[in-house]
C-alpha cells in the first residue's frame, strides 16, 4: 500500500502561473482533502470531498479549484497563482465513518516568486 | 462548530525527562480527539486517539493522553523523552456526527540532549 501520495514535492512558480498539485489514494477511502500549512498557524482545510463527483469548500478556498472525477484522485488546481500561496499543501484521506484517522502525504513545499 | 487551542507552541526539554503538551478544546457536539505527529519535511501521521471509554489513552512511542470532559482538555504526556521525539505535535478534534476535523495550530517539541 503506497498510501497518499502527492507530486510534485517541490516547485516554484512565478506569480501568475497555474498548476496542478496531485494526489492519489489506494485505500479505497471516501473522504480526502487538501490543507495548507503556514509557520505557525497548523493546518487550513481549502478544499474537501466525501466522494466521486463530490466537493466542498473548507475555510480558506479563494484561489483554488478542486476535482473528484474518482475515488482515488483529487487534484488541487492554482489559477493565477499569488505570492500569498506559498505554502506547504497536504493531501489527506480518511474512511467515512467519523471515528477514523485522517492519513496524510508527504506534502508539496510551493513557493511562488 | 469545533474549535482546537494549543496552549504552547513551543516546549523545548531535555532528553529523558518528562513532558506535557497541552491542548483545550470546544465544541457544540460530542467529539473525538486525536493526536498527530509530524517529523521534519513529512505529513502528518497518527499518535493516538480517543473515541469513548476509558479516558486514558495510549498511543505510539510511548505517549498517552487523557481526556477529561469537565476541563474539555486532552494532553498528551510522555515520561521521559528522547531526541527522536523532537516534532511537531498537533491535537484535533472531530464531531461524532461530521467527516471533518479541525487542528489546532501545533507545539514544536525540541529535546535537547
Amino acid at each position: 500500500n503506497a498510501g497518499v501520495t502527492q507530486t510534485p514535492k517541490f516547485r516554484i512558480l512565478k506569480i501568475g502561473q497555474s498548476m496542478t498539485l496531485q494526489c492519489t489514494q489506494d485505500m479505497n477511502h471516501n473522504y480526502m482533502y487538501w490543507y495548507r500549512q503556514d509557520p505557525g498557524m497548523g493546518l487550513k482545510l481549502i478544499y474537501y470531498s466525501v466522494g466521486a463527483g463530490i466537493t466542498d469548500k473548507g475555510e480558506v478556498p479563494n484561489g483554488y479549484n478542486v476535482s473528484r472525477s474518482t475515488t482515488e484522485d483529487f487534484p488541487l488546481r492554482l489559477e493565477l497563482a499569488a505570492p500569498s500561496q506559498t505554502s506547504v499543501y497536504f493531501c489527506a484521506s480518511s474512511l467515512r465513518d467519523t471515528n477514523t484517522e485522517a492519513f496524510f502525504g508527504q506534502g508539496t513545499r510551493l513557493t511562488v516568486v | 462548530a469545533q474549535s482546537v487551542t494549543q496552549l504552547d507552541s513551543q516546549v523545548p526539554v531535555f532528553e529523558e525527562a518528562p513532558v506535557e503538551l497541552r491542548c483545550n478544546y470546544s465544541s457544540s457536539v460530542s467529539v473525538y480527539l486525536f493526536w498527530y505527529v509530524q517529523y521534519p519535511n513529512q505529513g502528518l501521521q497518527l499518535l493516538l486517539k480517543y473515541l469513548s471509554g476509558s479516558t486514558l489513552v495510549k498511543g505510539i512511542n510511548g505517549f498517552e493522553a487523557e481526556f477529561n470532559k469537565s476541563q474539555t482538555s486532552f494532553h498528551l504526556r510522555k515520561p521521559s523523552v528522547h531526541i527522536s521525539d523532537t516534532a511537531e505535535y498537533f491535537c484535533a478534534v472531530k464531531g461524532t456526527n461530521a467527516g471533518k476535523s479541525t487542528f489546532g495550530d501545533g507545539t514544536t517539541l525540541t529535546v535537547k540532549p
